[in-house]
This record gives C-alpha cells, structure tokens and sequence, in this order.
C-alpha cells in the first residue's frame, strides 16, 4: 500500500524561479516528513525535515511546508538552480516505527 | 568521515542463485537499515537493525533475510533470485536511536537478475 504518494513524476522549470514539489500521504500516525534529494548514481542526501507539530521549515532556498488536515507537504525550493536538477523524494516517518515510507520521487529539472 | 559503504556496486546473476550484499555504516551508527529502488515504485523498506536486533521488517518475501554484526556492518541476502529482483538495493544509516527519518544513504548495490 502506498501511503506516500507524489503525482508529478516530473517538474521542469526555468533557473531562477521557484520549485514546488507536491506530497500526500494516509497514514495520520506519521510524526515525521522529510525530503530527499538523489543524482543518478548517488545514494540518496537528506535535503530537509519538519516534525508534525510544525507547519513550516526552512533552511535556506528549501522550505518545506506541512497541512496535516489535508496530509499533504510540499517543497518550495527558491531560487531553483541547475544544480537543483535531480530526483526528490517526499518520505514519512512514525518514529516508533524505525522505516522511512517514501514517495515514487518526482524529477526537477531547472533549465537555464 | 567515511560515507555508508556499500559492496559489490553492480552484480549479475540469474534465476534461482542467491546473493549476498554488504554495508559498513557510518562509525558509530548503529542503526541500519535497507530499501530496494525500482524504477516508478520509490524506495521500499526492507528491514531496519538497531544492536544487532531486527526492528521492524517491510513487506517482502522470506526470501529476503537480513543481519547486523556487533560491529553495526550488515548484510542482507536474497534466495532463489527472481526476475523481479532486479533493482537498486539502497544501505542507509543512522546514529539515532529513536527515528527521525534523518538516514545517511550508500551508493547502493546494482543487482541484474538474468
């Protein structure tokens, strides 16, 4: 059962101006959501994090924002820059679970 | 700091044989846990160890088994390879003991199953 979903497999968008990557999920038992940031032959690299008790993180360019009513998240990332282009995937967590429940990832590319 | 290792990167095998694949985490993590990546289906959660105890295992096959060593290095083998094997087997770990979800990711082992 696929309990984090993003529906945009892709998302294409022009250097400089903002990236949003959309996220859902099911299970109201996650108490943790992150996102990860992959290039082709790289391991996944943690990008950012918010706790359920939060609706808005941000570090740096990345915000990530949280609505638990509607269990959704996304990622603004602001402004997009070439080396932005990879693969991200939305991730939920309940800590007492020990297992990250990814998304199918949604590629970005920022085109110049 | 040295990154999660992970050994063999690519391997080939085919149908009915069985495989091994290892991971060296992060010194001092001792949580580690393993994801498989096809394409279009994300990563999918495998299992996670913590000390050498298994905390919780995803839905696969029995044929896919796993272990942790004293030292926090772990393993995971798959038996009776099946066409459907073939993916991206993602090694992760983490110094928490409770989770956040924070984990440090390896290159990963490519298995082809022939």
């Amino acid at each position: 059962d696929q309990q984090v979903k993003q529906n945009s497999p892709s998302l294409s968008v022009q250097e400089g101006r903002i990236s949003i990557l959309n996220c859902d999920y099911t299970n109201s038992m996650f108490d943790y959501f992150l996102w990860y940031k992959k290039y082709p032959a790289e391991g996944p690299t943690f990008l950012i994090s918010i706790s359920s008790i939060k609706d808005k993180n941000e570090d740096g360019r990345f915000t990530v924002f949280l609505n638990k009513s509607a269990k959704h998240l996304s990622l603004h990332i602001v402004p997009s820059q070439p080396g932005d282009s990879a693969v991200y995937f939305c991730a939920a967590l309940w800590s007492n679970d020990y297992k990250l429940s990814f998304g199918a990832g949604t590629t970005v590319t920022v085109r110049a | 700091k040295a990154g999660v290792t992970q050994t063999p990167r690519y391997l080939i095998k085919t149908r009915g044989q069985q495989v091994t694949l290892s991971c060296s985490p992060i010194s001092g993590h001792r949580s580690v846990s393993w994801y498989q990546q096809t394409p279009g289906q994300g990563l999918q959660f495998l299992f996670e160890y913590f000390s050498e105890t298994q905390r919780n295992k995803g839905n696969f096959p029995g044929r896919f088994s796993g272990r942790q060593f004293s030292n926090s290095r772990s393993e995971m083998n798959v038996s009776t390879l099946e066409l459907g094997d073939s993916a991206l087997y993602l090694c992760a770990s983490s110094f928490r003991d409770r989770g956040t979800g924070e984990l440090f990711f390896g290159e990963g082992s490519r298995l082809t199953v022939l």
